[in-house]
């Protein structure tokens, strides 16, 4: 199995709603990635799980809190997000390190009214 | 600060053609290079790594070069299809490797 799902597959929300995105793999990756990708720009890395640590915070605002349950979950729980926040939401796996082939998945389309 | 720069215009090209993409960048010495694919409304999908005492990577009809002098990258399809078309991107890396920084793609049309 060499795909990373994630859900919802969309999601609109009001800027005072509390939601998750999930995202799984079973291919035994121990890095998980979470990127932000506006559209006609490339994917913003936000965060890298390594091991189920949290490995890279790339300076994300607080309303947005990753969460690594195991090794095969990945989170991003969201809350009092602003109208800019809208985006695809990737999540992606590794073997080890990043240079090794990411698999991504298909995404999540957040809509923040 | 770290810039990438790829083709900002799309490229369309006709069937049958070799497409050459270009990844500039500045202010980086990466030690590993990827291109990824990425269809719209999906994520990206991973076609080739190149590291930095690499010159050349083939694969099938896809051809990477990686000139750490000229800080640039190039990515061929021969033979392209229809099929091909889709954006493109290229991806760097440090040598800590768990840091991803992409450029913002060349979207390629391949016209039959």
């Amino acid at each position: 199995d060499t795909e990373v799902t994630q859900t919802p597959k969309h999601l609109v929300m009001g800027m005072t709603n509390k939601k998750s995105l999930k995202c799984e793999q079973h291919m035994g990756h121990r890095a998980m990635y979470w990127y932000k990708q506006k559209a006609k720009k490339p994917p913003e890395l936000m965060f890298v799980y390594s091991y189920e640590k949290l490995s890279i915070n790339e300076s994300v605002p607080s309303r947005f809190s990753p969460e690594c349950p195991n090794s095969s979950l990945l989170n991003l729980h969201l809350h009092a997000l602003q109208p800019e926040d809208s985006a695809l939401y990737l999540c992606a796996s590794s073997q080890g390190r990043a240079y090794n082939e990411q698999f991504f998945g298909p995404g999540t389309r957040l809509t923040v009214l | 600060s770290q810039k990438i720069e790829q083709n900002s215009e799309a490229l369309n090209i006709q069937e049958g053609k070799t497409a050459t993409l270009t990844c500039n960048y500045t202010n980086y010495s990466p030690a590993y290079l990827q291109w990824y694919r990425q269809d719209p409304g999906r994520g990206p999908v991973f076609l080739l790594l190149i590291r930095e005492n690499e010159k050349e990577k083939r694969k099938e009809r896809l051809k990477v070069t990686f000139d750490t002098t000229l800080k640039q990258s190039l990515f061929h399809i021969t033979a392209s299809q229809p099929a091909d078309s889709a954006t493109y991107l290229c991806a760097l890396h440090n040598t800590g490797g768990f840091k991803t920084i992409f450029g913002a793609g060349t979207r390629l049309f391949v016209k039959a």
